[in-house]
């Protein structure tokens, strides 16, 4: 089982913010970083570091830590950021990475 | 335009064998770490093994003893030879260019995946 805990699913009404939770030790000492999933695809990062964005990446997309809990923020959802999207951060002992569950978003 | 593209999935018995491969371009492929991630279908992703620039190689108890990560600097490809297979080794295999910084490590891009199906 995944040391890095979400919420399986999640909504949110078209244009609104919605706030998709990561939570694990290790985010203690390491920022988490997000992936982006439709169905089909290979996963997108949208999120890096501390708040960093990959170039292509919409402002709407934000990340921010406080303990052991990591999150990807979006500031007025759009239909198409409907997606599975995934935390990664290391493993407890800091050697390996590892996923969380993901969390299935919902723009209604 | 940066690319990774994943090679080699298909039908294979329990027990058996199969040699994924990654062909990447768009960048200096052995100045960066490179990873295997795999997803069964309907579930999360898994991080399945790394290779450092060096070669130094790594894994999760899951894989460990059976699955061996490889990169050939000269033809920018990875590999990843798979034995003993599993049904529960069925999953979606993706490359991933992997990053790390003091605090925070991150994969970008992926390739599209291959398919390994583990099935009599």
């Amino acid at each position: 089982s995944s040391e890095l805990t979400q919420d399986p699913a999640v909504s949110v009404a078209l244009g609104q913010t919605v706030r998709i939770t990561c939570q694990g030790d290790s985010l203690r000492s390491y920022y988490a970083s997000w992936y982006q999933q439709k169905p089909g695809q290979a996963p997108v990062l949208v999120i890096y570091g501390k708040n960093n964005r990959p170039s292509g990446i919409p402002d709407r997309f934000s990340g921010s830590s406080s303990g052991n809990t990591a999150s990807l923020t979006i500031t007025g959802a759009q239909a198409e950021d409907e997606a599975d999207y995934y935390c990664n951060s290391r493993d407890s002992s800091g050697n390996h990475p590892q996923f969380g569950g993901g969390t299935k978003l919902t723009v209604l | 335009e940066v690319q990774l593209v994943e090679s080699g999935g298909g039908l294979v018995q329990p027990g058996g064998s199969l040699r994924l491969s990654c062909a990447a371009s768009g960048f200096t492929f052995s100045s960066y770490d490179m990873h295997w991630v795999r997803q069964a279908t309907g579930k999360g992703l898994e991080w399945v093994s790394a290779i450092g620039t060096a070669g130094d190689t790594y894994y999760p108890g899951s894989v460990k003893g059976r699955f061996t990560i490889s990169r050939e600097n000269a033809k920018n490809s990875l590999y990843l030879q798979m034995n003993s297979l599993r049904a529960g080794d069925t999953a979606v295999y993706y490359c991933a260019r992997g990053r790390v910084d003091v605090d925070t490590s991150w994969f970008d891009p992926w390739g599209q995946g291959t398919l390994v199906t583990v099935s009599s």
